[in-house]
This record gives C-alpha cells, sequence and structure tokens, in this order.
C-alpha cells in the first residue's frame, strides 16, 4: 500500500521553463510535507518543506503548492536549470508516526540545456 | 562539519554470510534511521531508534536487526544475507523525535550479496 505517490516517474523539461513536480497521499492525518532531492550517487538532503497550516511554501526558485481537500501537492521549480537534474522525493508524516516519514517513489527530473 | 558517516561505503558478500553496516553522527541526536533504496520503490524505512536501546521496527523490518549502544552509533545487521537484500542502505539522524525535524543522510552503503 503505497501511502505517497509522485507523478510522473520521470520528467525532461528545457531550461529556463517551470518544471512541475506531483504528490499526492491518502491519510488525511498526515501535517507535515518535506521533499527531499537526490543527486546521483549522492545522499537525499531536505529541499523544502510545508505543513497544512499554509498551501504555498516558497524558497527562491522552489515553491510547494498544497490542497488539503484534494489530498494533493506540487513543487513547482521556476527558471529550470541543468544543476536542478535530480532526483526529487516528496515525503509525509503525521502526530502518530512517531517521527517516521513516508516517501513516494520519486520524480527524476532532467533539464536540457 | 557536523555530518553522518557511514561504514563501507561498498561491500560484497556472498549469500548466508553475516553483514555489519556501521552509522556515526557527531550532532548528538537523538533519533537515527536505517533506510534501504532500490530503484523505483524510493527510500523504505528499516529500523528506527529513538535513543540508546530504544529502537522500533519501521516498514520493512524482517531479515534485519539493529543495535545502538552509544547515541553516536546505530548499526544495521543482516544475519545470513539473502541475494534480494541487495540494495544501497542509508543511514540518517535527526535532532529529536519530531514529526518536523529534518533528517540528514549519510552518504550510503552499495551492498551486494551474491
Amino acid at each position: 500500500q503505497q501511502q505517497v505517490r509522485q507523478s510522473p516517474q520521470s520528467l525532461t523539461v528545457w531550461e529556463g521553463e517551470t518544471a512541475i513536480l506531483n504528490c499526492s497521499y491518502e491519510d488525511s492525518t498526515f501535517d507535515y510535507f518535506p521533499w527531499y532531492w537526490q543527486f546521483p550517487r549522492e545522499s537525499p538532503a531536505l529541499l523544502i518543506a510545508i505543513r497544512p497550516v499554509s498551501n504555498k511554501k516558497e524558497d527562491g526558485r522552489f515553491t510547494i503548492f498544497f490542497n488539503k481537500r484534494e489530498k494533493k501537492l506540487s513543487l513547482h521549480i521556476t527558471d529550470s536549470q541543468p544543476g536542478d537534474s535530480a532526483t526529487y522525493f516528496c515525503a509525509a508524516s503525521g502526530n502518530y508516526n512517531q517521527g517516521k516519514l513516508i516517501f513516494g517513489q520519486g520524480t527524476k527530473l532532467s533539464i536540457k540545456p | 562539519d557536523m555530518k553522518v558517516t557511514q561504514m563501507p561505503r561498498y561491500l560484497i558478500k556472498r549469500m548466508g554470510e553475516n553483514v555489519l553496516l556501521e552509522c556515526g553522527q557527531d550532532m548528538s541526536h537523538e533519533t537515527m534511521y536505517w533506510y534501504r533504496q532500490d530503484p523505483g520503490l524510493g527510500l523504505q524505512l528499516i529500523y528506527i531508534s529513538y535513543d540508546v536501546d530504544s529502537n522500533s521496527e519501521g516498514d520493512i523490518p524482517k531479515g534485519y536487526r539493529v543495535s545502538r549502544k552509544k547515541r553516536e552509533h546505530f548499526s544495521l545487521i543482516l544475519d545470513s544475507a539473502k541475494t534480494n537484500q541487495t540494495s544501497v542502505y542509508f543511514c540518517a539522524s535527526s535532532l529529536r523525535l519530531n514529526n518536523y525535524a529534518e533528517q540528514f543522510f549519510g552518504p550510503g552503503t552499495r551492498l551486494t550479496v551474491l
């Protein structure tokens, strides 16, 4: 049972375009949604995170849009750069999880120069 | 330079051999984790440790056990390794047991079981 789902599995956009990565979840008690990114042959690292008190979180070119009613969120990367090429993982946790994060399968993003 | 370390980085074992993966962190983090990463499956939690000798199963604990005798060290043990345990294993740590705490990942151990 996949509690956190991501789409698409892979995405290619041209440099300068906006990349949109999607994530959905099943458990309505989840209240924390971090995105981690992972470059080839490296370890995951926290990129940006949102809590449902807000429906938008922005950090430079990276923005999370959150829709609590539909249990969906998306990561928008504006002005995509080749250095943004990585695998992006959406994750979720809730009070009952005792600190455990549930990760989606990841979206592999490639930015063409 | 605060970080999470893992040893060894690469390991090849034969089926049935015992495997010990070690993880260390110098940030005095209470909570530590072991994940495995397989293509298309994301990161799957094997075990979580809330502090010394306080460990809890994650989503896929079968075939694994852990040991945490010091706050800064967390070991993953495979007794009689199986070929389906070939994977990349990541250790992570976070400051405290907190749903909103950032997890810091080690560099990973690539394990091959022949």
